[in-house]
């Protein structure tokens, strides 16, 4: 089976740089999706890592340690608008199909 | 590019009562996934589609809920009889991959707004 933690909430400054984490258990590996979602609204991607690194994408940037199954989400900058759900997300092997942690809630404070 | 379309947006129903969702995936989107989120937590898979056939239904609990895709386009989901568990926000996705995984890049799942149900 595969396992996703992820803390359920979190607190930053507006302004501030803030890491989510996320660790996983899965067999057969195949990449690592992050997404935001604010409330009442539809998940959107941010990023995939399916390479040990990080990758950066504006003020946001995912990293992977396949070796550790770790994945972290860090967000630079921080605005009031980034005030939303984290969900990291693992393809089941063998699928496209996601399995999805219990998203991490960011509240971005003035 | 038009995203994924769901209707109704929101829908209140009574223990017992039938509902349906409907969802129009992305235009060439071969693939089409319906999730059920209960709040605070992330998207279950309930079903996934590939064009109009079943890829995967095992969690889906079939005694209660249906699904459709039968052009390989639209699909809708149904809940006959609904519970109060049921209340949750039902996601359509769609991806345009095809096939099994085998180690490539993954393709990426576009969600719809959702269908926000609550059962009473």
């Amino acid at each position: 089976g595969q396992n996703i933690d992820q803390p359920t909430e979190m607190t930053a400054t507006e302004g501030a740089i803030v890491q989510i984490n996320c660790t996983y258990q899965t067999s057969g590996f195949n990449g690592l999706f992050w997404y935001q979602q604010h409330a009442g609204e539809a998940p959107t991607f941010l990023s995939y890592n399916v390479l040990d690194g990080l990758e950066e994408k504006g003020r946001f940037s995912s990293f992977l340690s396949r070796s550790k199954g770790y994945s972290y989400l860090l967000l630079k900058e921080l605005q009031m608008k980034d005030s939303a759900s984290y969900l990291c997300a693992v393809p089941k092997a063998g699928s496209y199909q996601l399995t999805f942690g219990k998203g991490t809630k960011l509240s971005v404070i003035p | 590019e038009a995203g994924v379309a769901q209707s109704p947006r929101y829908k209140i129903i009574e223990k017992r009562q039938s509902v349906a969702f409907w969802c129009n995936p992305i235009s060439g989107h071969a693939t089409l996934y319906w999730y059920q989120q209960i709040l605070g937590q992330g998207p279950k898979l309930l079903i996934q589609f590939q064009n109009n056939g079943v890829v995967d239904d095992s969690q889906l609990p079939k005694d209660r809920f249906s699904a459709e895709r039968l052009k390989g386009v639209d699909s809708t989901l149904k809940i006959q009889p609904a519970k109060l568990e049921d209340s949750a926000v039902y996601l359509c996705a769609s991806s345009s991959h095809l096939g099994l995984a085998g180690g490539r890049p993954q393709e990426t799942q576009y969600f719809g707004p959702g269908t926000r149900l609550l059962v009473l």
